[in-house]
This record gives structure tokens, C-alpha cells and sequence, in this order.
């Protein structure tokens, strides 16, 4: 069975510029969440979709957006790109039960990298 | 064998008890990262170290470079810490995952 995908593994661009960045989810599963890396901090959360809905965002600006599609495969779209938006973006998918433990299954991730 | 292994599994104690979770990685590496899952939300980063020892109120987490070995300790434990931990190391622009403890803190 194939585990979480994203695309593109490597991806660059300029200041200003806006980025897509694509997950599709381990089939069978509702909930996507999309995370940033940047070099020297921990793993920050972005963004949690589920069913097509938003149900979660962390603390970034308006400029990070995405949606989640009805065959739960999502996009993240950054806009207006800064030099610090730089960073790996993970992606990872569960099935939300709402019971105690939920199991986050992790894509490779994108490198997102503004010149 | 995996690159980044976690021990124990699973790990159920009692209130109060101190608390350890190990994990060794075998690959070169810029970074350990120590994260905390808690039911229903999103993975929450805990610390990230390059060398020595961080300390953020009851949590405590230590690097030994030479030995790949990290720990995490959480001081007089309360059910509020349950959920799972997991370890990850940062290698070649890369996110390598330990499998994650799944801790229970019994009141």
C-alpha cells in the first residue's frame, strides 16, 4: 500500500512568487496535516484538514493556505514567498476516529527553497 | 534495523513517577527533535538539540553526540503528559522518524 506522497520533492523559487505544494494521503484516510520545517527550529504545525474542512491552523500568516480535495489529497499554497518561507513542508495523514490515539503517517516532504 | 530507534513502545506509570524515553540513531545527523503527540491534535515540537541538555519546565531532554544517543525525561509525571513522543533526527535535509512511545500516566 502506498504510504503518503507529496509533491514536488524539491521545489524553487523567488520572492514574491507563490508556491503549491500537493499531498495525497494514505488511502482511507480523512485527515491531512501539513507541517514546517525550517533549518534551525523545530517542527511547526501549519494546517489540519478534515472531510474537506479546516479544522485546525497554526500560528502563520494569511498567506499560507490550502484546501483539501473530496478524494482527501490536499494542496498548500504559499503566497507572496519570503526568503524565510524556506523550509521543508511535511505532510502527514491519518484516519481521525476521535478516539485516544491518532497515528500521523509522514510523507518525505517538499524542500521549498526562495531565492 | 531502523535508523532512529525509540525504546520503550509503550510505557504506563503511575502519577509522580519519573519518567524516560530513549532513543539512538545510527545515521549523521544536524538536529534530534523530541515531539509530543496528544490525542486528536497535531504533532507539537518539544525540543531540538545539537548538543548537551535542554530544559523546559518538567521536561528535560539530553543529546550524547558520540554515543547517537538521545533522552527525554519528564520530572513528577501527571495524566496530562499521556500521549505519544516520538524522536526524530534531521539528516541530509531530511526528517528521519523514530517510531514514537506511547506514554500513560495513571492517576
Amino acid at each position: 500500500e502506498a504510504g503518503v506522497t507529496q509533491s514536488p520533492t524539491h521545489l524553487i523559487k523567488t520572492r514574491g512568487q507563490q508556491a503549491t505544494l500537493r499531498c495525497s494521503p494514505i488511502s482511507g484516510h480523512t485527515s491531512v496535516y501539513w507541517y514546517q520545517q525550517a533549518l534551525g527550529l523545530g517542527l511547526q504545525f501549519l494546517l489540519w484538514y478534515d472531510e474537506g474542512e479546516e479544522r485546525n491552523r497554526g500560528n502563520f500568516p494569511p498567506r499560507f493556505s490550502g484546501r483539501q480535495f473530496p478524494n482527501y489529497s490536499s494542496e498548500l499554497n504559499v503566497n507572496a514567498l519570503e526568503l524565510e518561507d524556506s523550509a521543508l513542508y511535511l505532510c502527514a495523514s491519518s484516519l481521525w476516529t476521535g478516539e485516544t490515539k491518532n497515528i500521523q503517517y509522514f510523507g518525505a516532504g517538499t524542500r521549498l527553497s526562495v531565492l | 534495523k531502523n535508523e532512529v530507534e525509540q525504546s520503550p513502545q509503550n510505557l504506563t506509570a503511575q502519577e509522580g513517577e519519573f519518567i524516560t524515553i530513549n532513543c539512538s540513531y545510527s545515521v549523521g545527523i544536524s538536529a534530534l527533535h523530541w515531539l509530543q503527540q496528544h490525542p486528536g491534535g497535531g504533532i507539537v515540537s518539544l525540543f531540538m538539540l545539537s548538543s548537551g541538555k535542554k530544559k523546559h519546565g518538567r521536561l528535560i531532554a539530553t543529546i550524547n553526540i558520540q554515543e547517537k544517543h538521545s533522552s527525554l525525561h519528564i520530572t513528577a509525571s501527571h495524566p496530562r503528559d499521556s500521549a505519544v513522543y516520538i524522536c526524530a533526527v534531521s539528516s541530509n535535509y531530511q526528517l528521519i522518524w523514530g517510531a514514537g512511545t506511547k506514554l500513560i500516566i495513571k492517576p
